[in-house]
């Protein structure tokens, strides 16, 4: 069982589409994270919220603490943003702290 | 500003060797971490730090050291290293819980290091 599930685990879109990556966790959190990871490797953290809504350019995150879930936005979206979205939860300094397995996202112009 | 400098890039180990993968960071954030990164897995935090001087396990400790004598170096040991520590490491640093002025409280990870022990 992992504590944090995304869905879809791939998925190809057209430039200009409207995407969205979905996470559900089981575990009471402090906090929840998006990262992107280029296939090069490298990670970025894209958003850390513990409640609502956070924009970002064209990416959009919300949490509902409630329902124990977590959606990252694409708005327009862009060959460039072909990448793994992974979505963390934990506390904020604490050894539990979940990731999930990622989203693997391809953007085709 | 470099942000989070992580050294080597690569690295290949005998088993039973030891090592020391250097984290360092010029953001003078306070938390730190260290993470595992297995093909086909989500990452895994081995051990984190809220400070100079303090550091904690995190999910999957065994076989690594860590210390935290400055703000700046997190640097993570492997003592006798063994086929199953071979993996991508990735530091990070971030800022305070109370500094919520940024979307993502200034979460940087290094540019990691791939590490195989054979």
């Amino acid at each position: 069982k992992n504590e944090v599930e995304q869905s879809p685990q791939n998925l190809t879109a057209q430039e200009g589409e409207f995407i969205t990556i979905n996470c559900s966790y089981s575990v009471g959190i402090s906090a929840l994270h998006w990262l992107q990871q280029h296939p090069g490797g490298g990670i970025v953290s894209l958003f850390m919220l513990s409640s609502g809504k956070k924009k970002h350019g064209r990416l959009i995150a919300t949490i509902n603490i409630q329902e124990k879930h977590s959606s990252l936005h694409i708005t327009a979206s862009h060959p460039r943003d072909s990448a793994v979205y992974i979505c963390a939860v934990g506390a904020w300094a604490g050894n539990q702290f979940y990731f999930g397995t990622g989203t693997s996202l391809t953007v085709i112009p | 500003n470099a942000g989070v400098t992580q050294t080597p890039k690569f690295r290949i180990l005998k088993i039973g060797q030891s090592m020391t993968l250097q984290c360092t960071q010029d953001m003078n954030h306070n938390y730190m971490y260290w993470y595992r990164q297995d093909p086909g897995m989500g990452l895994k935090l081995i051990y984190y730090s809220v400070g100079a001087g303090i550091t904690d396990k995190g999910e999957v400790p065994n076989g690594y050291n860590v210390s935290r004598s400055t703000t700046e170096d997190f640097p993570l040991r492997l003592e006798l290293a063994a086929p199953s520590q071979t993996s991508v490491y990735f530091c990070a640093s971030s800022e305070l819980w109370g500094n919520r002025d940024r979307n993502n409280y200034g979460y940087t990870f290094g540019s990691g290091t791939r590490l195989t022990v054979v």
